[in-house]
């Protein structure tokens, strides 16, 4: 059974650099597309980007300039981080396993998510 | 990028009532289109991919149609645990964009 659970911070600062992970039991991380998912208090999701471990990555424009991504193989770990935050950063983020279903990848498996405050 | 434009907003039913929900892309998807299931204070649960294909595990009173711009979920009968929030997500084209969201509510 594939578990995904992120944890974090849960409270950064303005301006400060947002880090998060995910731990992934259950399943190879080297096999699979991962996602990052975002989703501000009482509003809709929001894809972050998917990357896998052999560097194929593509990211939301829209925040491509502020997020790194990284996959530890060794503690089976995905990694986010989000530099220079502010409050519109504030969310519960997900992560998630794509899994090829069809003609695409789709998220199969999402974590429980971990909230993100930014504010000082 | 493509704009998935869910509607309703807000779907007010009773148990057992059909519910039916719509997604509209702003251009084509083809059929890579999926649907998401939301409950309150939990992860999304993908229900629907390709348009039309229930994922494992998925009851058989879910089920979705459409090709191109035009989508549909329909539920055939409410059960108490799939009041919920809904979203559609497409895959055709980077980047991925998700609906802003359907609540399905109890009337």
């Amino acid at each position: 059974q594939v578990q995904l659970q992120e944890s974090g911070p849960g409270l950064v600062k303005p301006s400060e650099t947002l880090s998060l992970t995910c731990a992934v039991s259950g399943a190879s991380i080297v096999s699979y597309y991962w996602a990052w998912i975002r989703q501000p208090p009482g509003k809709g999701l929001e894809w972050i980007g998917y990357f896998r471990y052999s560097g194929d990555s593509r990211y939301n424009p829209s925040l491509q300039s502020r997020v790194t991504v990284s996959v530890d193989t060794s503690r089976s770990q995905l990694s986010l981080n989000l530099n220079s935050v502010t409050a519109a950063d504030t969310a519960v983020y997900y992560c998630a396993r794509y899994f090829q279903l069809g003609g695409r990848h789709y998220m199969d498996v999402w974590g429980k998510g971990t909230t993100v405050t930014v504010s000082s | 990028e493509i704009v998935l434009t869910q509607s309703p907003a807000t779907l007010s039913l009773s148990p057992g009532e059909r519910a039916t929900l719509s997604c509209r892309a702003s251009q084509s998807v083809s059929s890579f289109l999926a649907w998401y299931q939301q409950r309150p204070g939990q992860a999304p649960r993908l229900l629907i991919y390709d348009a039309s294909n229930r994922a494992t595990g998925i009851p058989a009173r879910f089920s979705g149609s459409g090709s191109g711009t035009d989508f549909t979920l329909t539920i055939s009968s409410l059960e108490p645990e799939d009041f919920a929030v809904y979203y559609c997500q497409q895959r055709n084209n980077w980047p991925e964009t998700f609906g802003q969201g359907t609540k399905v509510e109890i009337k």
